[in-house]
């Protein structure tokens, strides 16, 4: 267990409305990543976090923005949430040490409903 | 342009059997290459990896096999489980960089 957790597990939300998810870690982990997972496209890397206040964009940034002012959080904003963001979003860490340096783990997920 | 496919979707195979999973890349970068496993209403979970100086890695019933004139992996199941029934998704990395590239998932289902 890698000591992640996802806050909240399931959200509905309407088009228009801004929404933050949460991901949290226990293990003082540099590295944090935030994915959306859709039929047929896998896992697309939104943001990732390399260090507190260090972000930078992955290949489906657009719409999304990301904050990390302490170690354990990583906190994901859909400023104005739109139908095409109605997803399950997975917040990852990367090990530290040895081969795990390119492992990484996984939260449970937040199923996120836009109407 | 996707840089890490998973040209098949789906792959069905009778318990006891072989299940045989592939992966294709095409950025020649890529130096580690790891496969996830996922269950429905979980996050992906770890199953193994390879580094690009192998060209095999076996961990218990799982061997990755790494091809890299070819740019292709392969996931080996043997013997194959109903319990091995998920989504497996490759990936690829370059071993310091700070992310990985996923492909988009091949569903295994072992039928008993």
């Amino acid at each position: 267990d890698a000591g992640i957790t996802q806050s909240p597990r399931h959200k509905v939300t309407e088009t228009g409305t801004p929404v933050t998810l949460r991901c949290h870690q226990t293990e003082n982990h540099r590295y944090m990543y935030w994915y959306r997972q859709d039929p047929g496209h896998g896992l697309r890397l939104i943001h990732y976090s390399y260090g507190v206040k260090d972000t930078d964009k992955g290949e489906v940034s657009d719409g999304y923005s990301v904050s990390r002012s302490k170690t354990e959080d990583f906190l994901l904003t859909l400023e104005s949430a739109t139908s095409s963001q109605t997803s399950v979003y997975f917040c990852a860490i990367r090990g530290t040490s040895g081969r795990s340096r390119n492992e990484q783990f996984f939260g449970p997920g937040t199923r996120l409903t836009v109407l | 342009d996707q840089q890490v496919k998973q040209n098949s979707p789906s792959l069905s195979v009778q318990e006891g059997r072989i299940s045989i999973l592939n992966c294709d890349y095409t950025n020649s970068m890529f130096d580690y290459f790891l496969w996830y496993k996922k269950y429905p209403a979980e996050g992906p979970t770890f199953l193994i990896s390879i580094s690009s100086i192998k060209d095999k890695n076996e961990d218990g019933r799982f061997t990755v096999f790494l091809n890299k004139s070819a740019k292709h992996l392969s996931l080996h199941i043997v013997p194959s489980q109903p319990g091995d029934s998920a989504v497996y998704f490759c990936a690829a990395s370059t071993f310091n960089a700070g992310k990985s590239t996923f492909g988009d998932g091949t569903t295994l289902t072992v039928k008993p």
